[in-house]
Parts: structure tokens; sequence; C-alpha cells
């Protein structure tokens, strides 16, 4: 099966930091991954999408320069959540797309969970 | 954009009975997916199912793209299956390519 790696799985942290959130897609690579967010009990709301080489596509209403994301290689994708408050406090799941032919399935980090004091 | 819906939202069922989940979405669509969100947020892929039938183990999914549904059958179900049931569609066209839309879950608890 496909693995993606997500790193750290838990972090908090104090109002005003920022915080990184790694990405990795194991053993097959991703041109594509994306950045869900998950509130308790809610589905999840796709934040972006970004493609290896080039810059995201943010969701309407997500702020790029509060959430950004950099897509450096086929395998490696980061989110920095920017100056983090507390409404900044969710868990955060990252997705890569596995491009095998006409099979585009996406697979799914283990999530952060971001807990903003 | 897509629109996707899901039901029923929550379902409660005893050990060893069967179940069947209902997805439906809005358009035409070139992937669907069906997840098991587990208790500690992990997503786990069940189908990749934009038509036909797959069958794995005691789950099986059916997708009938012409009437834009999908059902997911749980079977002889157990207390390890509780979670949440996502399904996600994304469209065959528009500016939405790439992009999965995800349903608002069935959240399945199960009791000895």
């Amino acid at each position: 099966g496909a693995v993606v790696s997500q790193h750290p799985s838990r972090v908090i942290c104090k109002s005003g930091t920022s915080v990184k959130i790694e990405c990795r897609s194991l053993d097959f690579q991703a041109t594509t991954m994306f950045w869900y967010r998950q509130f308790p009990k809610q589905s999840l709301m796709l934040m972006a999408t970004s493609n290896e080489g080039s810059k995201a596509t943010y969701e309407q209403g997500v702020e790029k320069d509060k959430f950004l994301i950099n897509h450096a290689s086929l395998t490696l994708s980061t989110l920095t959540v920017t100056s983090a408050h507390p409404e900044d406090s969710s868990f955060y799941i990252c997705s890569a797309r596995r491009d095998r032919l006409a099979v585009n399935e996406q697979f799914f980090g283990p999530g952060t969970r971001l807990t903003v004091l | 954009g897509i629109q996707v819906e899901q039901s029923p939202p929550d379902l409660i069922l005893q050990e060893g009975a069967n179940s069947t989940l209902r997805c439906n979405f809005s358009d035409s669509v070139n992937n669907l997916q069906w997840f098991h969100q587990n208790p500690w947020g992990q997503l786990i892929n069940l189908f990749y199912i934009p038509s036909g039938t797959k069958q794995n183990g005691r789950l099986s999914a059916t997708t009938v793209a012409t009437e834009r549904y999908s059902l997911l059958y749980i079977s002889s179900s157990q207390t390890t299956d509780s979670g949440v049931y996502f399904c996600a569609a994304r469209n065959a066209g528009g500016t939405s390519y790439g992009k999965l839309t995800f349903g608002q879950g069935t959240i399945l608890t199960v009791h000895p």
C-alpha cells in the first residue's frame, strides 16, 4: 500500500509562534499533495492544493500568508502556520495523490493536532 | 462545485449485524473513495471506486455513476468497525479537477 507520514503528530505552542508540519509520501512520488483541516465532529475541509515546484492553490477563505505551503520535492510538502493563535488550533491532515495510469488515488497522513495556548 | 451527501449521519449496530452506508454526489466523477477514520484520526483507504463493484473481506462497495450514488456494505460488523466513514468524490471536469470533496460522514457505533 501507499504510506504517507506526517510530523509532528501533536504540537502545543504559545500564541504568536510559527509551527511547521511536514508531510512525506514514503513509497511513491506525489506531484500533488493536499492540506486539510478538521474540527471536532466535522468533516475534512480542504485548505490548499500544492503542486511540486509551483505555488499552492488556496481554497476561498484560507489566508495564504497565514498558512505557508512549500512542495519542494516529489515526496515532501510542508505547511507552516505563521503567528499561530488559539483559533488556529485544529487537526491538520495532509494527503498525497498517487497517479498510476488512470487511477489517481489519494492517501492520507495520520494528522497533526495543533493546540495554540 | 460538486456536492457530496452521506446517509445516515449516525448508525448504531449490534455486533454481527449488516449495514449499508450511502453517498450521493451531484455531478459526474472521475474519483470516488471511501475512508474509515479511526479514533486516532487516521483516514484508512477502503475503496477507490469511481464506478463498478469491489469487495474486500467483509466490506464491499458499489458505485452507480450514471445515477450518482455509491454504497458501502459492511457485513458481520465488529466493534473494531466503529468510527467515522467518509465518502469523497472528485468532479470529472471543470476547475475542481484534482480536488476531493468530502461528505459529512457516517458515525458508526458497533456494540458488543
